[in-house]
């Protein structure tokens, strides 16, 4: 089983509609869970980062974490074109030099 | 903000050849920097990790004769990629630590795409 899990897609949506993204993974010491963006060739973006359990909301998207599951869902709300990128789940916690573990990346188009 | 740049953004070179890649962040000190390749369509693999001042650590299966990497300040690290070969060519991409939040937060630079021929 890998450390982190996650379905690449392709996920294509309307504009205007929720995407919803999700990560699962197998190392109960994770603690910190990131989502990244990243457009064709270039470098990913940080979007969000939370720690532990919880949820997190900035503005259009909320992320959420459930570590008795260990689960991970990203939401964008009112989706739009610019939206469309490939979104990287990340997490880390279970080593003691910062590494992260990445899943694949799920690639989103929002068609106009 | 929490910048971070590569230079240069791509390069192509002949094989054989000695290739440099910059990684800079531009507007705060970085603990610890981290040197990732991606592959199309595939997520990052961690290469090595590198501390200013200190040797760097790599992943298994790296070569740290083939990737030298040296993190001579809290704001500069450098890859280079000695004696390229074609299977060498890919995404670099570098990350960095932000000294004043959280350790487990990486900024991620813009990516350089080395091309061996």
């Amino acid at each position: 089983q890998k450390e982190v899990e996650q379905d690449p897609g392709p996920l294509s949506v309307p504009e205007g509609a929720i995407v919803s993204l999700n990560c699962t993974y197998s190392n109960s010491a994770f603690q910190y869970f990131m989502w990244y963006r990243q457009y064709s060739r270039k470098g990913p973006e940080l979007l969000m980062y939370t720690y532990s359990s919880g949820n997190k909301e900035d503005g259009r998207f909320t992320a959420q974490v459930d570590k008795s599951s260990k689960y991970i869902s990203l939401f964008i709300r009112d989706s739009q074109p610019s939206d469309s990128a490939t979104y990287l789940c990340a997490m880390s916690g279970g080593y003691g030099n910062n590494r992260l573990a990445f899943g694949k990346g799920n690639q989103v188009v929002v068609i106009p | 903000g929490a910048v971070v740049s590569q230079h240069p953004s791509r390069v192509i070179c002949k094989s054989g050849t000695s290739v440099k890649i910059e990684c800079r962040s531009l507007d705060f000190q970085a603990t610890t920097m981290f040197w990732y390749r991606q592959f199309p369509k595939k997520s990052l693999m961690l290469m090595a990790t590198s501390n200013e001042g200190s040797k760097a650590t790599y992943e298994q299966g790296v070569e740290k004769d083939k990737f030298l990497i040296n993190h001579a300040s809290l704001t500069l690290s450098t890859l280079t990629v000695t004696s390229a070969h074609p299977e060498d060519s890919s995404f670099y991409i570098c990350s960095a630590s932000h000294r004043d939040r959280s350790s487990y937060e990486q900024y991620f630079g813009p990516g350089t795409r080395l091309t061996v021929t």
